[in-house]
């Protein structure tokens, strides 16, 4: 089964519209750490925004937030108020277990927004 | 704002020949990893390194790979014997020092990339 799964394989909006790109995970471990990064099409991996598993708040990082719907086992990224430069490749990782020496970061296929003028 | 740095940002190499793909992490950094991105698909994990150590691996991390850290700032990915299915992007990252909930937080920051083709 898949650990990451991402059901858009792309997304279209309009700039300053907000979108949401959908993330669900699997895990058994109580503790775990799901991530959001952007890849434009240059190659680099951006850090976005991280939600840990024992957060009682949905992470927020400027136009970032994340809705982390626990029961369902997802983590939405939303992005606000879409920019031209918000067009890249965005992928959802899981970290299991508490942060330990070495953990690898799971991720999933990915999503790729296109935003529009 | 400090970075992982990765050299060369593309190698072109002949199938069976080596190939060492170089990384500087973050200075205060003691986690580094390894990963790798066939074009088009999503991102694997190759290893992670930690103390002079590896401390995980996944499956794809075989006798033909290896890493290095042969100073106090690089660390290094060593390819033997590449083959057509080596090619992709390998990408760098490293991580704060810490365990337990208050490091949990910590992301991996990524370097730029390296696109390794094997012709």
């Amino acid at each position: 089964a898949q650990k990451i799964t991402q059901t858009q394989p792309g997304m279209f909006v309009q700039e300053k519209e907000a979108v949401t790109l959908d993330c669900t995970y699997d895990t058994s471990d109580p503790s775990y750490g799901l991530f959001w990064y952007k890849q434009p099409s240059s190659g680099e991996m951006i850090f976005l925004i991280y939600q840990g598993s024992y957060d009682q708040q949905n992470a927020t990082e400027g136009r970032y937030s994340l809705n982390f719907q626990k029961a369902r086992k997802s983590a939405n990224l939303v992005i606000s108020a879409s920019q031209l430069g918000d067009s890249a490749m965005y992928f959802c990782a899981m970290r299991e277990g508490p942060q330990q020496a070495g953990t690898a970061l799971i991720f999933g296929k990915g999503t790729t927004l296109s935003v529009s003028s | 704002e400090p970075e992982v740095t990765q050299t060369p940002s593309h190698q072109v190499t002949q199938m069976g020949q080596e190939v060492i793909l170089r990384c500087v992490p973050i200075s205060n950094h003691l986690y580094f990893y390894w990963y790798r991105q066939i074009l088009g698909q999503k991102v694997e994990f190759l290893v992670s390194f930690y103390n002079n150590e590896i401390s995980e691996k996944s499956e794809i991390f075989d006798d033909q790979f290896s890493v290095e850290r042969p100073d106090g700032s690089n660390f290094t990915l060593k390819i033997r014997s590449t083959k057509l299915e080596d090619s992709a992007m390998y990408f760098c990252a490293s991580s704060e020092s810490g365990l337990g909930q208050e490091y949990s937080n910590q992301p991996q920051h990524f370097g730029d990339g390296t696109r390794l083709s094997i012709l």
